[in-house]
């Protein structure tokens, strides 16, 4: 069954604690995304990688990191440094990164505790 | 620049009445557009999409969007609302490959539909 994995559902960090969300694809796509969704709004991307190894910033990437050492895993870290990080978090790929069509998960909620 | 603004934060039929969600455009080029649907605590799942064929795209569950480049709109109509289409709608246009084929998110319509 292909598709696109994301744990866990819930999570919830301490002040000053680094938490890393997972995303898995097993569709063979080279693209993936980061993307952070608040109440009322659209989804505003964090981190994209074009292909393994590599992987450039969005447009709201101050607070996070990313790594793409696999084809299908592109885990996400949310550090210290992100003051807010109350979010919904979703993680998307795409055949390539030529604009078609992406697939999302079904995405993580993070809370602080 | 490419951009996308949604019209309506918030639209309200009944059901088995018609559903009509705007979306108007700004792009420099021809743009691949989307609408994408996002039901409570779930990942989005693409409804339609625009790539330069047909200006009529039919998508899933009888949803459709007509592209007018002179009116630069995209907007999502079904004839007939069912109490399963509640949900928030994206509208979503897509960068040239040169910026990283990323896409652009409107800020979502929340449609909400009346037994």
């Amino acid at each position: 069954d292909g598709g696109i994995t994301q744990s866990p559902k819930y999570l919830f960090r301490k002040e000053g604690q680094n938490v890393t969300l997972s995303c898995e694809q097993n569709l063979n796509h080279d693209a993936m995304y980061w993307y952070r969704q608040d109440p009322g709004q659209g989804l505003r991307l964090i981190y994209y990688s074009q292909i393994v190894n590599d992987f450039q910033k969005g447009d709201i990437a101050e607070g996070y990191s990313v790594s793409r050492e696999k084809k299908e895993s592109f885990p996400l870290t949310v550090t210290s440094a992100q003051k807010n990080p109350t979010a919904f978090y979703l993680c998307a790929s795409s055949l390539s990164a030529g604009g078609g069509i992406q697939y999302f998960g079904a995405g993580t909620r993070l809370s602080v505790l | 620049a490419q951009s996308v603004t949604q019209l309506d934060s918030h639209v309200s039929v009944s059901e088995g009445t018609p559903v009509l969600l705007r979306c108007n455009y700004s792009s420099s080029y021809s743009p691949s557009l989307f609408w994408y649907v996002q039901h409570p605590n779930k990942g989005l799942q693409l409804l339609l999409k625009y790539t330069s064929a047909a200006t009529l795209v039919k998508g899933i569950n009888g949803f459709e969007a007509e592209f007018k480049k002179s009116e630069t709109s995209f907007h999502l109509t079904k004839p007939s609302a069912h109490m399963s289409d509640a949900a928030e709608y994206f509208c979503v246009v897509s960068l040239a490959y040169n910026q990283g084929g990323n896409l652009i998110f409107g800020q979502g319509t929340e449609l909400s539909v009346k037994p």
